[in-house]
């Protein structure tokens, strides 16, 4: 594709439950970053992959979030026993490489609503 | 922590007005970025400053990195309606980590 790609752009859940967020990013991009953002805020490190690793997860609230990118592509986020206030959009971003100066690609974002 | 603040927070004004968006921190950045983001879009990247003293030119957009690195701002002249959405300032501390600011809603009105 031609951009990034997340998947589902919307998602409403109960409280309690588990969910999983997909994200597609640009073909070739070896670096892939997961971001949260509040209403009216900007986005907030979550967890940055370079490859297959996780190469720096120290955004991730506690251990009831969780990502995954098994083969240096797709990348999923996971979070078990959602809460009201994991409410957010999640974001997506590639970049060709990862480190300063390269220009990250943002998906259009997953609203998650925890009932 | 590294903090980036953005002022105003909101902005809302007339088809042709100049505005600036400023974007300060206590901490020292080997590059800031700014992006606009609109409603149900990713932020999109506008520009990337790395030199303390630094000045871009992106049509009617100007912006400018402080002498230190602490801060920067965002002129844009004429402002169109087209140029509607929310303002982010992001700064690297010369990692692949980026810390983003707080935000600069901006409403230009025809």
């Amino acid at each position: 594709g031609a951009g990034v790609s997340q998947t589902p752009s919307n998602k409403v859940t109960e409280k309690g439950k588990y969910v999983e967020l997909r994200c597609d990013p640009i073909s070739g991009h070896t670096a892939l970053y997961w971001y949260r953002q509040s209403l009216g805020q900007g986005p907030e490190f979550l967890i940055y992959f370079q490859g297959t690793g996780a190469a720096d997860d120290s955004g991730l609230p506690n251990d009831r979030f969780f990502a995954v990118r098994p083969e240096g592509s797709v990348s999923t986020l996971k979070i078990q026993r959602t809460e009201r206030g994991d409410s957010a959009v999640y974001l997506c971003a590639s970049s060709w490489r990862g480190g300063p100066y390269n220009e990250q690609f943002f998906g259009p974002g997953t609203r998650l609503t925890v009932l | 922590t590294q903090l980036l603040e953005q002022s105003p927070q909101f902005l809302s004004i007339q088809e042709g007005e100049n505005l600036t968006v400023y974007c300060n921190s206590s901490s020292v950045f080997s590059s800031l970025q700014w992006y606009r983001q609109e409603p149900g879009e990713g932020p999109v990247l506008l520009v990337t400053v790395v030199t303390g003293g630094e000045v871009k030119k992106l049509k009617r957009l100007t912006f400018q990195f402080g002498d230190a690195r602490k801060d920067s701002s965002l002129h844009i002249t004429a402002a169109q309606p087209g140029d509607t959405g929310l303002y982010l300032c992001a700064g690297d501390s010369g990692t692949y980590k980026y810390i983003f600011g707080t935000g600069t809603r901006l409403k230009v009105l025809a």
